[in-house]
């Protein structure tokens, strides 16, 4: 069983659209949780770090669930530029063992 | 600030050869990575350094060599290129184990 796991999609939305991933990990020593985008061929950067409580920033919202270890991202009114691979990371802090999922891979299309 | 930087962007080894690959940043963060990423796979560490004269391996750590002499600088090594080292490399810097800042990428083909 893969440490980070998520659907690899693709998923095809249209303009507009609410989409949501998951994404579940299977060390529960890990500590710290982030949402990286990456865009075809470019270096992965962060989209945002994912907090307890849950957190939000714009049209994007973020979730975990400690207790399932499972992690969301929602996207909502998706835009064209909203076109990548959505990465999912989760990090155990003591022994700096940060693991990436594989990505999943959304299209908004017009 | 020109970020993380990374030399070559490309290369192209045949079996057996050496190189070495070079990660710049100039943010003074004392963490350093290296990955790759293959399909399907995602990104998996294969060296890390939490500070200048520090290296620790990673998840794929066999076939590859780091060292950091220099807190600026963190360097791959292959010493005997193989086929399954055909990936791209990303080198990441961060300033104390959490968000991390990637450079371009290297992409490596090994024949």
């Amino acid at each position: 069983r893969k440490e980070v796991e998520q659907d690899p999609g693709p998923f095809n939305v249209p303009e507009g659209a609410t989409v949501a991933f998951n994404c579940t990990y299977s060390n529960s020593a890990s500590q710290s949780f982030f949402w990286y985008r990456q865009d075809c061929r470019k270096e992965p950067k962060l989209l945002m770090s994912v907090y307890s409580s849950g957190n939000e920033d714009g049209r994007f919202t973020a979730q975990l669930n400690r207790a399932s270890q499972y992690i969301s991202l929602l996207i909502r009114d998706s835009k064209l530029s909203d076109s990548a691979t959505y990465l999912c990371v989760v990090n155990v802090v003591s022994n700096n063992d940060m693991r990436f999922g594989a990505g999943t891979r959304l299209t908004v299309k017009p | 600030n020109a970020g993380v930087t990374q030399t070559p962007k490309f290369r192209v080894l045949k079996t057996g050869q050496s190189m070495t690959l070079l990660c710049a940043q100039d943010m003074n963060h004392e963490y350093m990575y290296w990955y790759r990423q293959d399909p399907g796979m995602g990104l998996r560490l294969i060296h890390y350094s939490v500070g200048e004269g520090t290296t620790a391996k990673g998840e794929v750590p066999d076939g590859y060599n780091v060292s950091r002499l220099k807190k600026q600088n963190f360097l791959l090594g292959l010493e005997s290129a193989a086929p399954s080292q055909t990936s791209v490399y990303f080198c990441a810097s961060s300033p104390g184990g959490d968000e991390q800042f990637f450079g371009p990428g290297t992409r490596l083909t090994v024949l």
